[in-house]
Parts: structure tokens; sequence; C-alpha cells
């Protein structure tokens, strides 16, 4: 079983709607990721909190909005997207984040939320 | 920034043979992890090893820094194996995040 935990597994969504994505973890880590990533690719950077606090941003549109509302939580809101936009989408977490960090910067992936936009 | 190389892209094996995957990079690294991602989508991190070399049970995985690779071994593998295993790696000194590669692709056949 995974120590990240995401919700939901699968959201289909038309190209008005507005959902959420949500991500849990319990493990005391003080970074959290989200990647996107497309079938028959590797996963993409979109989005990294250090402490709660967005430290990298990978020049993604707005239509994609993050929040991490505590250690805990990481949620990725949704709105307006294209089916372009369709691919799993997983979260991550590591004890820490940055250069200097070393094995904390290991990490631990969610079981993905799948999405479709129609 | 930083370059990563998997190979082979594909590889299919019976069960019960061994595998070496390769992953070079193209500068320093302080962080390379190997991850083995299962046909449903779930990433499950293998090793940590910017350096040296560490095993778990049938894997094992040798980084050899000063020549900018890293090679991850599957012994008596068993279809559970199945799936894509990706190199992630961050360069000394240069951009804070991991860079990921295209991944080996594995079939382990029955």
């Amino acid at each position: 079983d995974t120590e990240v935990t995401q919700t939901p597994k699968h959201l289909v969504m038309g190209m008005t709607n507005k959902k959420s994505l949500k991500c849990e973890q319990h493990m005391g880590h003080r970074a959290m990721y989200w990647y996107k990533q497309k079938a028959k690719k590797p996963p993409e950077l979109m989005f990294v909190y250090s402490y709660e606090k967005l430290s990298i941003n990978e020049s993604v549109p707005s239509r994609f909005s993050p929040e991490c509302p505590n250690s805990s939580l990481l949620n990725l809101h949704l709105h307006a997207l294209q089916p372009e936009d369709s691919a799993l989408y997983l979260c991550a977490s590591s004890p820490q984040q940055g250069q200097g960090a070393g094995g904390a910067n290991v990490l631990t992936f969610g079981a993905g939320s799948r999405l479709t936009v129609l | 920034g930083i370059q990563v190389e998997q190979s082979p892209p594909d590889l299919i094996l019976q069960e019960g043979a061994n595998s070496t995957l390769r992953c070079n990079f193209s500068d320093s690294v302080n962080n390379l992890q190997w991850f083995h991602q299962n046909p449903w989508g779930q990433l499950i991190n293998l090793f940590y090893i910017p350096s040296g070399t560490k095993q778990n049970g049938r894997l094992s995985a040798t980084t050899v820094a000063t020549e900018r690779y890293s090679l991850l071994y599957i012994s008596s593998s068993q279809t559970t194996d199945s799936g894509v295993y990706f190199c992630a790696v961050k360069g000394r000194g240069g951009s804070e995040k991991l860079v990921f590669g295209k991944g080996t692709k594995l079939t382990v056949n029955p």
C-alpha cells in the first residue's frame, strides 16, 4: 500500500468544468510534488512545495492551480482544461527538497489520478 | 540541463532470466534514483544511489559517478517485475528538479 494517497483515481471532466485532485501523506515529509505523465513518457514535474511554500513552478499553464493547505495535503485545482491535458497526474512527497538534501530527496509516489478531458 | 539516457528502451525476458538496465547521464550528479512503474501506473522507488552499490533482494544497483552511469540488475526475473524502469537524476549545482530518463520497458513472460 502506498503511503501517499491520491483521490480520485479516475476523473472525467468537460472543458468548462472545475475539479480538484487531492493528495495526502502522513509521513511527516516537508516537500510535495505534482507530476504529469502522458502515455509512454516519463513523468514531467509541474510544481514543488517545500515547507508549504511553492518553490518550483515549471511554467505550468494557469488552468492548473496548486494549493498546499498544510504540510500533509496538496491539491491541484483544474479549470478550463483542454483534451491534451488528459494524462496521469502523480503526487509525490519527500522528507525535504533541494540540492543539499541528499537522501532526503527520495520520492514516494502516490498511485496517481487518471484524468480524461472531453 | 543534465541529460539522461536509458538503455535498452525495451527488453523481453523469460521468467527466471537475469537482466541489466543502464542509465547514462551527462554531468555530475548528487542524486540518482531508480523507479519501477507497474502496468497500473504506480511508481515505486527502488534505490537512492548517487554512488556505490546497493542490493535489495533480487535487485541491485551500482552507480559509477566518475564515469557517469548507473546499472540496475534484476536477477531471477518474475512476471511481477514487468513494467517500466526509470532512472532519475539531479545534477550538482544545477536545477533542483529530478530529471527522468525515458525508461526501459521490461516484459517478463511466464
